[in-house]
């Protein structure tokens, strides 16, 4: 199984600050044949589902915001949110889906400091 | 408007067997590979299990191979998952969801608001 392991637990930051969150795999997730990366990032509010923020590692789902961004290749991977807004506040999970079983990282809380 | 309502969640004893439901609506159900997500309370996500458009190929996590069951009805476009030998390590928020595209290897774009198993004597 791949496993995903994220970075930090936990953050705070100030509203208008930018906000890192790092993820690695224990394996590469990038196919060669097709040169994509099978790495998505999701946003959890508290007592909702997961929304899809960010896959291929870099692109943007339809109606994210362009402040939140996805960028890494092969085993390392991170989301950035450039300014930080209150409606930000959220556990922000990444996952591989290169294959089964898909795995996501531990979560990473993210709250205003 | 996609849809999916997972219900069927409940308070089961260990040894116990429950079978979730996740109906769609919306979208072309039957073009659809579908997935189940679990999690725990206060814990994070973890892949359950999925099956591809007619159910010839289903795939599980170790920890639930061979206690649950994934299949679909696409005459009345539902998802389902039968759970036996509960356990109480079992016991999570049950989601379904969808992937991007359809098939394959993709994420997940939409997800259902989940349904609360907890298995508990």
């Amino acid at each position: 199984d791949i496993v995903m392991t994220q970075s930090p637990d936990s953050l705070a930051v100030s509203l208008g600050e930018g906000a890192t969150i790092n993820c690695k795999s224990s394996q590469s997730v990038l196919y060669s044949s097709n040169s994509k990366n099978y790495l998505a990032w999701y946003q959890q509010k508290p007592g909702q589902p997961p929304k899809l923020l960010i896959y291929w590692a870099s692109t943007r789902e339809s109606g994210v915001p362009d402040r939140i961004s996805g960028s890494g290749s092969g085993t390392d991977f991170t989301l950035t949110i450039s300014s930080l807004q209150a409606e930000d506040v959220a556990v922000y999970y990444c996952q591989q889906y290169y294959s089964t079983p898909f795995t996501f990282g531990q979560g990473t809380k993210l709250e205003i400091k | 408007e996609v849809q999916l309502v997972e219900s069927g969640g409940d308070l089961v004893q260990p040894g116990g067997s429950l079978r979730l439901s996740c109906a769609a609506s919306g979208f072309t159900f039957s073009s659809y590979w579908m997935h189940w997500v679990r999690q725990a309370p206060g814990k994070g996500l973890v892949w359950v299990s999925f099956i591809n458009t007619d159910g010839s190929n289903t795939d599980y996590a170790d920890s639930v191979k061979g206690r649950f069951t994934i299949s679909r009805d696409n005459a009345k476009n539902t998802l389902y998952l039968q759970m036996n030998s509960l356990r109480a390590d079992d016991t999570a928020v049950y989601y379904c969801a969808r992937l991007i595209g359809g098939s394959g290897w993709t994420p997940f774009d939409y997800w259902g608001q989940g349904t609360l198993v907890t298995v508990s004597s």
